[in-house]
């Protein structure tokens, strides 16, 4: 069973409208979580990173939170463009190995 | 943040032949570096873990003979996809990692990734 969830699994929305990604884990010892912002046919590039005692982290019109308590962390993104169109994976890293759990990640397509 | 790149972007080869793929970290020095594998529509799956000047480890049910990674330096490291089938046509990326202990915590930055097609 993978030890990090998101959902939706996809999802399209119209340009300029807001939207939220959901990711659930359960992979412990925890060190961090991240969001990851992946272009088709290109790596994943760091949107934000949380430890354990943040709550919210935002990265221009990203904004993550994180409650460590429930495992649960959210993604927004405000006023969508075109180029927010790409897949969106939730990350998280163990701190005994630094190995990541990847999330399968949400697929964002934004339509004009 | 810091840059990891990878050569080739893209290469093609004939069934039975070797490709190898090269992951360079530009602007740190990275004690280790990962090596994913990710099929269309997959997240990440992680092949093996690269320590400068020491073995690979590689993850359940991933071949060490048919994946041989190389990290000889503290910024490259290379995979060897050997005798290469269709099957192991997938996008391959990387991933440099510096362990800091004073940092609240560790990056692990990517390569742009290598698409690999065996004819």
């Amino acid at each position: 069973k993978n030890q990090v969830e998101q959902s939706p699994q996809s999802l399209i929305i119209l340009e300029g409208k807001n939207c939220t990604l959901q990711c659930n884990y359960t992979v412990s010892p925890f060190s961090n979580l991240r969001w990851y912002k992946q272009d088709t046919g290109r790596g994943p590039v760091s949107l934000t990173i949380m430890t354990f005692s943040e709550n919210t982290k935002s990265n221009g019109r990203y904004t993550a939170t994180l409650d460590a308590d429930t495992k649960q962390s959210s993604l927004h993104i405000t006023a969508s463009q075109l180029s927010d169109s790409a897949s969106y994976i939730c990350v998280v890293s163990r701190s005994n190995d630094y190995k990541l759990s990847f999330g399968a990640g949400t697929t964002v397509t934004v339509r004009a | 943040g810091a840059v990891v790149s990878q050569h080739p972007s893209r290469v093609i080869c004939k069934s039975g032949t070797s490709v190898k793929i090269e992951c360079r970290s530009l602007d740190f020095q990275a004690t280790t570096m990962f090596w994913y594998r990710q099929f269309p529509k997959q997240s990440l799956m992680l092949m093996a873990t690269s320590n400068e000047g020491s073995k690979a480890t590689y993850e359940q049910g991933v071949e060490k003979d048919k994946f041989l990674i190389n990290h000889a330096s503290l910024t490259l490291s290379t995979l060897t996809v050997t005798s290469a089938h269709p099957e192991d046509s997938s996008f391959y990326i990387c991933s440099a990692f510096s362990l800091d202990t004073l940092a609240p915590y560790n990056e692990q930055f990517f390569g742009p990734g290598t698409r690999l097609t065996v004819l």
